[in-house]
C-alpha cells in the first residue's frame, strides 16, 4: 500500500509568478483534499477533490484552483503568487463515504519571495 | 474565528509521566474529532479519533476524552515516551457536511524529557 505522495518537496518562486503543486492519493483512496499550513499555524482547508470535481472549498482565492486526474492524484495550481502565499502545502488523500480520517502527505514547503 | 482551539502552544513532561493536551471548540455542528501527530518535515499523522455519540475512546497509550456541554476534549498519552515529542493538533469536523473537511486547532508542541 503506497501512502500519500507530493512533489516537490521545497519550492522558491517570486511574488506575481505561478506553481503547480502535485499530488498522488494513497492506494485505494478516491478523493484529495489540499490544505495551507502557515508558520505557526494549524493546517486551513484549500478544497476538496472527489471524482475530478471540486466537492467543498475555504475561505481561499478563485487564483488558488486545483485539478483531480482518473487515477485520482491531484494538482493545485496557484497563479499570481503572493508574499502570504509561503507555507506549507499539505494534500491528504481518503475514501469518501466510508472514513474521515485524512491521510496526508509531506508536503511541499512553498517560499515566496 | 478560530473555531478550534488549543489553547498551549507547548507542553513538557517528564518520561513515564501523562501529558494532557487540550482542545476546545465553539461549533456546535462538528460531531467528529480527531488528533494528528506531526514531525519535523513529516506530513500529519492520524493519532485517534472521537465520534459526538462517545465520551471517551482508547487506543494503547492515547485515550481521547470529549465533554460536548463544554466543547472541550482532551488527549491523555500514559506513559508519555521521548518518541511522543511531535506537535498535536487537534481537528474537528461536520459529517453531515458534503465534504470531510478537517477544522485544526494551532497545534500544541510537546517535549518528553528522558
Amino acid at each position: 500500500e503506497t501512502g500519500v505522495t507530493q512533489s516537490p518537496t521545497h519550492l522558491i518562486k517570486t511574488r506575481g509568478q505561478q506553481v503547480t503543486l502535485r499530488c498522488s492519493s494513497q492506494s485505494g483512496h478516491n478523493t484529495v483534499s489540499w490544505y495551507q499550513q502557515a508558520l505557526g499555524q494549524g493546517p486551513q482547508f484549500i478544497f476538496q477533490y472527489y471524482r475530478e470535481e471540486e466537492n467543498g472549498r475555504g475561505n481561499f482565492p478563485p487564483r488558488f484552483s486545483g485539478l483531480q486526474f482518473p487515477n485520482y492524484s491531484s494538482e493545485l495550481n496557484v497563479n499570481a503568487l503572493e508574499l502570504d502565499d509561503s507555507a506549507l502545502y499539505l494534500c491528504a488523500s481518503s475514501l469518501q463515504g466510508i472514513d474521515e480520517k485524512l491521510f496526508f502527505g509531506s508536503g511541499t514547503q512553498l517560499s515566496v519571495l | 474565528d478560530q473555531q478550534v482551539k488549543q489553547n498551549s502552544p507547548s507542553l513538557s513532561v517528564q518520561e513515564g509521566r501523562i501529558s494532557i493536551l487540550n482542545c476546545d471548540y465553539t461549533n456546535s455542528m462538528f460531531d467528529y474529532f480527531l488528533w494528528y501527530k506531526k514531525y519535523p518535515a513529516e506530513g500529519p499523522t492520524f493519532l485517534i479519533s472521537i465520534s459526538s455519540i462517545k465520551d471517551k475512546n482508547e487506543d494503547g497509550r492515547f485515550t481521547v476524552f470529549l465533554n460536548k456541554s463544554a466543547k472541550h476534549l482532551s488527549l491523555h498519552i500514559v506513559p508519555s515516551q521521548p518518541g511522543d515529542s511531535a506537535v498535536y493538533f487537534c481537528a474537528a469536523s461536520n459529517s453531515g457536511g458534503s465534504n470531510y473537511k478537517l477544522t485544526f486547532g494551532k497545534g500544541t508542541l510537546l517535549t518528553v524529557n528522558p
